[in-house]
């Protein structure tokens, strides 16, 4: 078993819509949970990150932690076309410089 | 600053021939990953260095693969020899500690393989 799963998709949505998109993981050390965007042919951004557990916002995303059951999501609100890119989620635990990604979420807003 | 710069961009081979792929980590930086992607297993760590020393190279697929870092601002990943199944997406990160210990990471454009 991976020590993060994240479903590979594709998903497509129309504009406008809510996207929810989610990892589950394994390792109860983990203590940042990130999600990184990727564009096509284009390495890895990271878009947001979360220290332990709650819900942070930053503009039209949304970020929530829930450790009880070791599952993440990040929400986009009026999703648009410039969202279209590959969503990975990654974690890492307070004391080591390697992250643990997810295998990504391929995302396709259509106009 | 200029960000991760790798090189080349893309890279054709053919099947038998050593491949070396070079990176230069964001400076001030004292981690640096290398990573391969494809569609089918997405991205996976290959190997990663603290201070110029390789920490984890558990995810080094044979010995056909090996890399270096022979200073903190140069790293190599050679193929030798190069096969079809090599062929991917190979990604160099670079970070530092910063708030709280996150360790954001910081990718370059990728160096895209081709193996014939």
């Amino acid at each position: 078993q991976k020590e993060v799963e994240q479903d590979p998709g594709p998903l497509s949505v129309p504009e406008g819509a809510i996207v929810s998109l989610n990892c589950t993981y394994s390792n109860s050390a983990f203590q940042y949970f990130m999600w990184y965007r990727q564009y096509s042919r284009k390495g890895p951004e990271l878009l947001m990150y979360t220290y332990s557990s709650g819900n942070k916002e930053d503009g039209r995303f949304t970020a929530q932690v829930d450790k009880s059951s070791k599952y993440i999501s990040l929400f986009i609100r009026d999703s648009q076309p410039s969202d279209s890119a590959t969503y990975l989620c990654a974690m890492q635990n307070s004391s080591a410089s390697k992250i643990i990604f997810g295998s990504g979420t391929r995302l396709s807003i259509r106009p | 600053d200029a960000g991760v710069i790798q090189s080349p961009r893309h890279e054709v081979t053919e099947m038998g021939q050593e491949v070396t792929l070079r990176c230069k980590p964001i400076s001030g930086h004292n981690s640096l990953f290398w990573y391969r992607q494809t569609m089918m297993r997405g991205l996976e760590l290959l190997i990663y260095f603290n201070n110029n020393v390789p920490i984890d190279d558990s995810g080094m697929p044979e010995d056909r693969f090996s890399a270096k870092m022979p200073n903190a601002s140069f790293s190599t990943l050679k193929i030798q020899p190069s096969e079809p199944r090599d062929s991917a997406v190979y990604f160099c990160a670079s970070s530092s500690p910063g708030l709280m210990n996150l360790y954001e990471q910081f990718f370059g454009p990728g160096t895209r393989l081709t193996v014939l």
